[in-house]
């Protein structure tokens, strides 16, 4: 069975500084992973994903996520952050057994401060 | 219209109402989801459809009945629904999975519903 565990409903930072929210997966097969962001008022829009190419995968708005199998792990990192980031972020993850099932983490708002 | 789009946006109902929530995509993908957002949980998926035919069902109460009459339309249809019901309905589209792995899903902007 798969699941995802995303550390820290709400995470908080500085315009400009590092933004870092964590992914934490398990699957018992190769896994597919993606981060899904969520502005207020909308649906989940595709930031990136990881399908066991590079392990380190860009996506759009400047973010980028690394694949770690040893930790498990698809971290989303933003090396500045800016006022509209401010949203909720999903982590998710998905096999190609899994049929049409992904599975969502509980998500983590991040709050930009001016 | 591009994308994902759903009707109403905004929905209140008492319980003893019947409603429908719709969704059409127009990216010409074949399969169809409708996910249930409550607050402070994950998101929970209800029903997907893949070429027409339904290929999940989540343990879904049978007050929410799905229906998907072509691949670019899907329906939610909604009666005596409970208050505890009331939260985002997302529906998402995608190409149907195959050998090269999941596909990202393309969601639509959500009815809010509130049962009274």
């Amino acid at each position: 069975a798969q699941s995802v565990t995303q550390l820290g409903s709400h995470v908080s930072v500085s315009e400009g500084a590092l933004v870092l929210l964590r992914c934490n997966y398990s699957s018992s097969v190769p896994p597919y992973l993606f981060w899904y962001v969520q502005y207020p008022n909308q649906g989940l829009q595709l930031l990136l994903k990881y399908t066991s190419a590079a392990t380190l995968v860009k996506g759009i708005n400047g973010f980028e996520a690394e694949f770690k199998k040893s930790e498990t792990s698809f971290h989303l990192t933003k090396p500045s952050a800016h006022m509209s980031d401010a949203a909720e972020y999903f982590c998710a993850v998905s096999t190609d057994t899994g049929g049409f099932k992904t599975i969502f983490g509980a998500g983590t708002r991040l709050f930009v401060k001016a | 219209e591009t994308g994902v789009t759903q009707t109403p946006r905004h929905l209140v109902m008492g319980m003893t109402n019947k409603k429908s929530l719709k969704c059409e995509q127009h990216l010409g993908h074949n399969a169809m989801y409708w996910y249930k957002q409550s607050a402070k949980k994950p998101l929970e998926l209800m029903f997907v459809y893949s070429l027409e035919e339904r290929v999940e069902n989540n343990s879904v109460p049978s007050r929410f009945s799905p229906e998907c009459p072509n691949s670019s339309h899907l329906f939610l249809h909604l009666h005596t629904l409970q208050p505890e019901d009331s939260a985002l309905y997302l529906c998402a589209s995608s190409q149907a999975q195959g050998l090269a792995g999941p596909y990202e899903q393309y969601f639509g902007p959500g009815t809010r519903l509130t049962v009274t």
